[in-house]
């Protein structure tokens, strides 16, 4: 069975601050890791997916890095605010089965 | 292009009666994942179809569930006789190709009563 990890459980910010949250999965038969947005009463939306060591990678005020070798990512969120309050999931897919294991979240809520 | 949809959006069976949710996925993807989320719990793995194979189904109870992915037409989780346990929201992702970016469906939520 396959553990993914994340921390912290749940998170809670004042708006303007900078936060991060750490994936931890397997470091051998790496694939793919993924980073996932869930906002209450959607669906989760894909933020990133990652295939390399070192990856970095950027969207907005949202970034995420890899590291396979060690077998973690870090997704980092600069000058939070009320509309990132959602659950960020990562899921690490294998080179065996390739289904996408997720973790339980790192839940984030940002205060005006 | 229309997303991953999933249908019935809400389902409500008696305890003994058999659930069937539908997973259309998006146009072109041929790679369907079923998951399961429990109240205050994450997503579950349950299954991971290609059209008419079963690739993993590690994630999924031996007995009363079953799925499958037809050359036409949706992807469908079937639960015979249902319990109460299995009230849950079961979502469905599709996505191009293996590993690639899954893209989910608005869930369908099985109450069991």
């Amino acid at each position: 069975i396959l553990n993914v990890e994340q921390s912290p459980q749940s998170l809670h910010v004042q708006e303007g601050d900078s936060t991060n949250f750490t994936c931890s999965f397997p470091s051998s038969n790496f694939y793919a890791l993924h980073w996932y947005r869930w906002e209450t009463a959607k669906s989760p939306e894909a933020l990133f997916v990652m295939t390399l060591n070192g990856d970095e990678k950027k969207k907005g005020r949202i970034s995420a890095t890899l590291n396979t070798k060690e077998g973690y990512s870090y997704l980092y969120i600069k000058g939070s605010q009320p509309e990132d309050s959602a659950t960020y999931l990562c899921a690490f897919i294998d080179n065996y089965g390739q289904n996408f294991v997720f973790g339980p979240g790192t839940r984030l809520s940002v205060l005006p | 292009n229309a997303g991953v949809m999933q249908n019935p959006r809400h389902l409500v069976r008696r305890r003994g009666q058999e659930a069937r949710l539908r997973c259309s996925p998006m146009k072109g993807h041929s790679h369907v994942y079923w998951y399961r989320q429990l109240p205050e719990e994450g997503l579950k793995f349950m299954v991971y179809l290609q059209k008419e194979n079963i690739i993993d189904e590690s994630g999924m109870p031996k007995e009363r569930f079953s799925a499958e992915f037809p050359k036409e037409g949706p992807s469908i989780l079937r639960i015979q006789q249902v319990v109460r346990g299995d009230s849950a929201a079961y979502f469905c992702a599709s996505s191009a190709e293996q590993g690639g970016e899954a893209f989910f469906g608005q869930g369908t939520r099985l109450t069991v009563v």
